[in-house]
């Protein structure tokens, strides 16, 4: 299995601007999780899913934060518009039903708002 | 409000020596705790677990170890190795209906030197 894959790797934008993050979980993984990482705050749980439904979106920092899951194999993460304060590393993670405490983490996407 | 929390942000230790990682919770529903590494550019990997019916779990050089009275663990790297050279982060689950949900601490990095 490939894993979790996320894209883009790294993103620029300009501040006002619209991104999007992608990430393809494990096959068979029930679980989908969305975070980001700060230096101050560490690992933040954004939001999750199990079954492609959201579970817990309590970690959405606003309402520029955007997450959906149209069906098992993806999900997007979105910021509209953009600000400086969301530059920040973001992770996706998947896990199965059973062991579910173990997620996988996707590489990461570094995003830059200028 | 952090629930986990890692108060050392940075550790040195030399090749051959203990390393030990801190971490201490505030909530008392976290049932199973987890430590993640993470290297420069990847996703956090999973390294090793332990519920709260368990004092101590030992995996090779790792064992981690629970103190529930004082909502402490602690994670004991021997003997250490400069491929060990990560961020570490401690995270907790509580059971109930936040079963999916991981909460995580800020992260320590860790640096052995040859």
């Amino acid at each position: 299995d490939a894993g979790v894959i996320q894209s883009p790797r790294h993103e620029v934008t300009e501040m006002g601007q619209e991104v999007t993050l992608r990430c393809k979980p494990i096959s068979g993984h029930d679980y989908l999780f969305w975070y980001r990482q700060t230096m101050m705050r560490g690992l933040e749980l954004l939001i999750y899913f199990n079954n492609n439904v959201p579970i817990d979106d309590s970690g959405m920092p606003e309402d520029r934060f955007s997450a959906k899951m149209p069906n098992a194999s993806f999900s997007t993460l979105k910021i509209q518009p953009s600000e400086p304060r969301d530059s920040a590393v973001y992770f996706c993670a998947s896990s199965l039903l059973q062991g579910q405490e173990t997620q996988y983490f996707g590489p990461g996407t570094r995003l830059l708002v200028l | 409000d952090q629930q986990v929390k890692q108060n050392s942000p940075s550790l040195s230790v030399q090749e051959g020596r203990i390393s030990i990682l801190n971490c201490d919770y505030t909530n008392s529903m976290f049932d199973y705790f987890l430590w993640y590494k993470k290297y420069p550019a990847e996703g956090p990997t999973f390294l090793i677990s332990i519920s709260s019916i368990k004092d101590k779990n030992e995996d090779g050089r790792f064992t981690v170890f629970l103190n529930k009275s004082a909502k402490h663990l602690s994670l004991h790297i021997v003997p250490s190795q400069p491929g060990d050279s990560a961020v570490y982060f401690c995270a907790a689950r509580a059971g109930g209906t936040s079963y999916g949900k991981l909460t995580f601490g800020q992260g320590t990095i860790l640096t052995v030197h040859p």
